[in-house]
């Protein structure tokens, strides 16, 4: 089954420490986005990636930082920089077409600092 | 700049009542129309798009949307609701802007469904 998988589902971790979360996906998508999500304030993009070796900063960028190696591949770091990193993080990936596309998304992860 | 306004954060609708969800938008450009679900602790799934032509489309699960361009709203409508409808509503505007296909999302509408 073609889709986005996001590992780990749970993920603690101690202050000051830097975790990598895990996206791939096997829809054969250019672009893959990570979001961050809080109670009562939505989504907030935080990179995008429309190309292999290539990404742009969203929203909030600051704390995160990201890598597109390969096109099924989107891993996000957490950095210790991150002030208040605890959340539901979103993968999502979407085709590149001219008139737009919808986004697919993965299952998310859930991340606490201890 | 895009955005997203769901001014309803909660709603409450018994089973088998209708239910309308209010989005409203501001874009540019045409807007790219769409309404995500989310039941706790997972992903969002989509529902419904809008991206051009017939201004009321049909999605899944029974829900439809009505494009209105003089009201810049998207508003999500469902004529029978039932027990696991219960979930969190995103509506989300995007584009091919020169950020590729961004999104912006609402901050949501919870949904609570009586019995």
């Amino acid at each position: 089954d073609g889709g986005i998988t996001q590992s780990p589902k749970y993920l603690f971790r101690k202050e000051g420490q830097n975790v990598t979360l895990s996206c791939e996906q096997n829809l054969n998508h250019d672009a893959m986005y990570w979001y961050r999500q809080d109670p009562g304030q939505g989504l907030r993009l935080i990179y995008y990636s429309q190309i292999v070796n290539d990404f742009q900063k969203g929203d909030i960028a600051e704390g995160y930082s990201v890598s597109r190696e390969k096109k099924e591949s989107f891993p996000l770091t957490v950095t210790s920089a991150q002030k208040n990193p605890t959340a539901f993080y979103l993968c999502a990936s979407s085709p590149l077409l001219a008139g737009g596309g919808e986004q697919f998304f993965g299952p998310g992860t859930r991340l606490t600092v201890l | 700049a895009q955005s997203v306004t769901q001014p309803d954060i909660h709603i409450t609708v018994s089973e088998g009542a209708s239910l309308e969800l209010r989005c409203n938008y501001s874009y540019g450009a045409t807007p790219y129309l769409f309404w995500y679900v989310q039941s706790p602790g997972q992903g969002l799934q989509l529902l419904l798009k809008y991206f051009s032509g017939d201004t009321l489309v049909q999605g899944i699960k029974g829900f439809e949307a009505e494009f209105k361009r003089s009201q810049s709203s998207f508003n999500l409508r469902k004529p029978s609701v039932h027990w696991s409808d219960a979930a969190e509503y995103f509506c989300a505007v995007g584009g091919l802007t020169g950020g590729g296909n961004k999104l912006t999302f609402g901050t949501g509408t919870q949904l609570k469904v009586e019995l």
